[in-house]
Parts: C-alpha cells; structure tokens; sequence
C-alpha cells in the first residue's frame, strides 16, 4: 500500500513556541491531505482538509491561526502549531489521498506533541 | 449528514474466541465504508473496505459486509488472537473535500486478546 511518513514522531517544547509537523506521501502524489487530532480515548477528531496548491478547509471550531497548514506540493504538507500551549498537547495524525477517485486514505504513523 | 455509530469498548475476549464489533451508520447516497485499525504504538491502517451494497469486505481472517437494508457495516473474526489487540474505527465518506471525500470516523472500539 501507500506509505506516509510524518516527523518528528515525537517532539516536546515550551510553552510559546511553534512547533512544525511535516506529512510526506514517499510513493504517491497526494492530491489532499488530512489532519486529525486524537484524543485520550481514541476519538478521531479532523482538523482541516488540505488539497495541493489551494488553502486549507478548517473544520468548524479549530483556529487556523493557531493550526497553520501548508500543502505546497504533491508529496508535503505541513502543520504548525504556533504558540503552543499544554492543552494543544496532543497525538496529530496526517493522512493522504490520492487521485480523484480515491476515497482511501493512508496515514502516517502520527506525531506526539508534548508542550510543556 | 453522515454519521457513524460504533459499539463502545473495551471488548475482552479470549483467544480463539469470536469476535462482533457493531457498526451502523447514517449516510446520503452511496457511501464507501471502512474498517481501519490502529495497533499499539501505531498509525493507523486500512483493514477492509466495502464500496457499495452487498459487497464483503475481508482481511486477515475479519470480514464485514455492507448492509444497506440496515444500514451497519459490523466487523466480525471466527477466532482472534493476541495480536488483534487494537483499535478499530469504522469509518464512511462523508462530503467531498476538493479532489477526494472526507472520512466519518466512529469513536473507536479497543479490543484486548487475552491468551
């Protein structure tokens, strides 16, 4: 199948300051992109939908201030956490899709924000 | 919109033992429905998928099938083993999103096979 990578896998910082998650499709061009936030219990929440070349869709209640995606091309999206706190501590899933038909996804293994 | 309903967990069962997880949904139109899951310590993965009615969806020995008449898309395994101890997330399409279609997750159930 499709493999997505995503780095770091783990990272902690301080509170205040931006932290950059990079999505990578390694053997695939990634026509959109997806960004999830998993909580505690395991619940999936999407975050934003980002589709090559074009802005980012936000899901309703998150901050795209805050959450700034970037998809510049076919393989990388990016997701920055600017000015982070301790609750934005969190599990963040990227995921890809690719092609117009395709309505599979493919994740990366996830990145493990710690803010302290 | 779309929705999906999945059994809550945690399911503990026994090796060897049967294994139902309930899934039922509410969608317009046709949607394509998912069983994806996450082991420990990983990402998430496509398990099975069925793309319209009646279709068998089946992976390392699970199996679902899509059930319009009842709208459920329940995932089933005659005899589970220890490393089936997971998450597993039924999920459909939901609204296009540019090129490709959102998914609709449900919360997820976690089932630990005890020896």
């Amino acid at each position: 199948g499709a493999v997505v990578s995503q780095h770091p896998s783990r990272v902690i910082c301080k509170s205040g300051t931006s932290v950059k998650i990079e999505c990578r499709s390694l053997d695939f061009q990634a026509t959109t992109m997806f960004w999830y936030r998993q909580f505690p219990k395991q619940s999936l929440m999407l975050m934003a939908t980002s589709n090559e070349g074009s802005k980012a869709t936000y899901e309703q209640g998150v901050e795209k201030d805050k959450f700034l995606i970037n998809h510049a091309s076919l393989t990388l999206s990016t997701l920055t956490v600017t000015s982070a706190h301790p609750e934005d501590s969190s599990f963040y899933i990227c995921s890809a899709s690719g092609g117009l038909a395709s309505d599979e996804q493919f994740f990366g293994p996830g990145t493990r924000l710690t803010v302290l | 919109g779309n929705s999906v309903t999945q059994m809550e967990g945690p399911v503990t069962l026994s090796e060897e033992a049967f294994l139902t997880i309930n899934c039922t949904y509410t969608a317009t139109g046709y949607p394509s429905l998912f069983w994806y899951v996450q082991y420990p310590g990983e990402g998430l993965q496509l398990l099975l998928k069925a793309t319209k009615a009646d279709d068998k969806g089946s992976n390392k020995g699970f199996e679902a099938t899509y059930r319009k008449e009842t709208t459920s898309f329940h995932l089933e395994k005659g005899s589970v083993q220890v490393s089936d101890s997971a998450v597993y997330f039924c999920a459909l399409t939901g609204p296009r999103a540019g090129n490709n279609r959102k998914l609709i997750w449900g919360l997820g159930t976690s089932l630990a096979v005890n020896p």
